[in-house]
């Protein structure tokens, strides 16, 4: 299986900061990466597919860069509302898909 | 506008069988257009793609799960169901359904989830 690692795990920050979430996959996986936002007790949110692709509705400060193992999830200004667990998940040909651990931005 | 609603007992006991159902609404399950899939969340809250159907009844699953799951899809119903058998305390998890892209594997749209435990 493909292993996909996240850092940092934990993230602290303010209301307005930009801020950066990696994601290191143990082997190429071209752009076939997609992030997800988790709210507690939700269920996981599709933000950007294919590294880079926003979804429809997503604010345009979240962004996503990277190929081969090196990506990326930026967002631009920190809302309230994106205070949350954010995933990454590969889906290259190579199954089964796999899952970053997550990274928690909190409230610094 | 599509939703997915996943439905099962809440306990286990282990060694037993879990068994979900998920219930499309709002559109068909028929479509060619995607896989439908389980997901579990464990308590730490990473995440393990269990495996998906089309809806003609082919399916995929997560080599480290295949010898105790089976998916399967009632269309008539607009359900899918998993079984998962010889259940541990390990297995306890938010269990989630999910629609997968079929010309990629990402997810864009998600069930509320089931909370299994198992226990005695």
């Amino acid at each position: 299986d493909i292993q996909m690692t996240q850092s940092p795990s934990t993230l602290s920050a303010s209301v307005g900061d930009r801020v950066t979430i990696t994601c290191r996959a143990s082997q190429s996986i071209s752009s076939w990466l997609a992030w997800y936002q988790q709210k507690a007790g939700k269920a996981p949110n599709l933000l950007i597919s294919k590294a880079s692709s926003l979804q429809s509705g997503v604010p345009s400060r979240f962004s996503g860069s990277g190929s081969g193992t090196e990506f990326s999830l930026t967002i631009s200004s920190l809302r309230p509302d994106d205070f949350a667990t954010y995933y990454c998940q590969q889906y290259s040909s190579n199954l089964p898909v796999t899952f970053g651990g997550g990274t928690k931005v909190e409230f610094k | 506008q599509v939703q997915l609603q996943e439905a099962g007992p809440g306990l286990v006991a282990p060694s037993q069988t879990l068994s979900l159902t998920c219930t499309a609404s709002g559109g068909s399950i028929s479509s060619g257009d995607y896989y439908w899939s389980w997901i579990r969340q464990y308590p730490g809250k990473g995440l393990e793609w269990i495996g998906y159907i089309f809806y003609n009844g082919v399916t995929y699953y997560n080599p480290s799960l295949k010898s105790r799951i089976t998916i399967s899809v009632d269309t008539s119903k607009n359900q899918f169901s998993l079984k998962m058998s010889s259940v541990t305390a390990a297995d306890t998890a938010m269990y989630y359904c999910a629609r997968q892209i079929a010309v990629a594997f990402y997810f864009d749209l998600w069930g509320r989830g089931s909370l299994v435990t198992v226990s005695s």
